[in-house]
């Protein structure tokens, strides 16, 4: 079955850094485009960027354009989003997801929180 | 930027029918893609282009699409359905997914 689990999230202060992963688990990794998304505690739900099967494209949403670098290793299965000049509004569950079609997500991972705080 | 307009709330009683809207100018000509999202839970596709259901959701759950409006249905309310429930959009223009607010559905 399709598993995907993150880690890496914590407590950190603004304008440092951190680096979230997700393991993914029960299909051919690289054959699929994987995102990441957020929602900050009691928002809703706010898509942060994706990349396709073979990492040569990525779009990222305009919130962390800048900021945020998607990243995988097909080798390990694994995805990354390297976060840079955190904010407290980047506070979040992090989620990293399985991209369908190029236009939506079908199997999420449990999330990973992410504090920024002083 | 583009829009998607949910009801903050619905409620029904159970065995009655839930209908949540999901409005954006000319949303018909988009996929629209639905995440029911429990209590201290990651959300979980209930429905992807329009009205297509993933395996192991029930057909009480089903979906339409047209003009400004997509519409998630949930037929025979049960306890268990009481969740957030979100709408999606892939925009080709702009390369990124855009969510409705969600909707948070209570049973009666």
């Amino acid at each position: 079955q399709v598993q995907l689990v993150e880690s890496g999230g914590g407590v950190v202060q603004p304008g440092r850094s951190l680096r979230l992963s997700c393991a993914a688990s029960g299909f051919t990794f690289s054959h699929y485009g994987m995102h990441w998304l957020r929602q900050a505690p009691g928002k809703g739900l706010e898509w942060v960027a994706v990349i396709t099967y073979d990492g040569r494209t990525k779009h990222y949403g305009d919130s962390v354009k800048g900021r945020f670098t998607i990243s995988r290793d097909n080798s390990k299965n694994t995805l990354s989003l390297q976060m840079t000049s955190l904010r407290a509004d980047d506070t979040a569950v992090y989620y990293c997801a399985r991209d369908v079609a190029a236009v939506t997500a079908d199997y999420w991972g449990q999330g990973t929180l992410v504090t920024v705080s002083s | 930027s583009y829009i998607l307009t949910q009801p903050p709330s619905v409620s029904v009683a159970p065995g009655q029918t839930a209908r949540i809207t999901c409005g954006g100018s000319n949303i018909g000509g988009f996929a629209v893609h639905w995440y029911q999202q429990k209590a201290g839970q990651a959300p979980v596709q209930v429905i992807f282009h329009d009205s297509d259901r993933p395996s192991g959701i029930p057909e009480r759950l089903s979906g339409s699409n047209s003009g400004n409006t997509a519409t998630l249905t949930i037929s025979r309310v049960e306890a268990g359905d009481e969740a957030d429930y979100y709408c999606q959009v892939w925009l080709t223009t702009s390369d990124r997914m855009v969510f409705g607010g969600g909707t948070k559905l209570t049973v009666l």
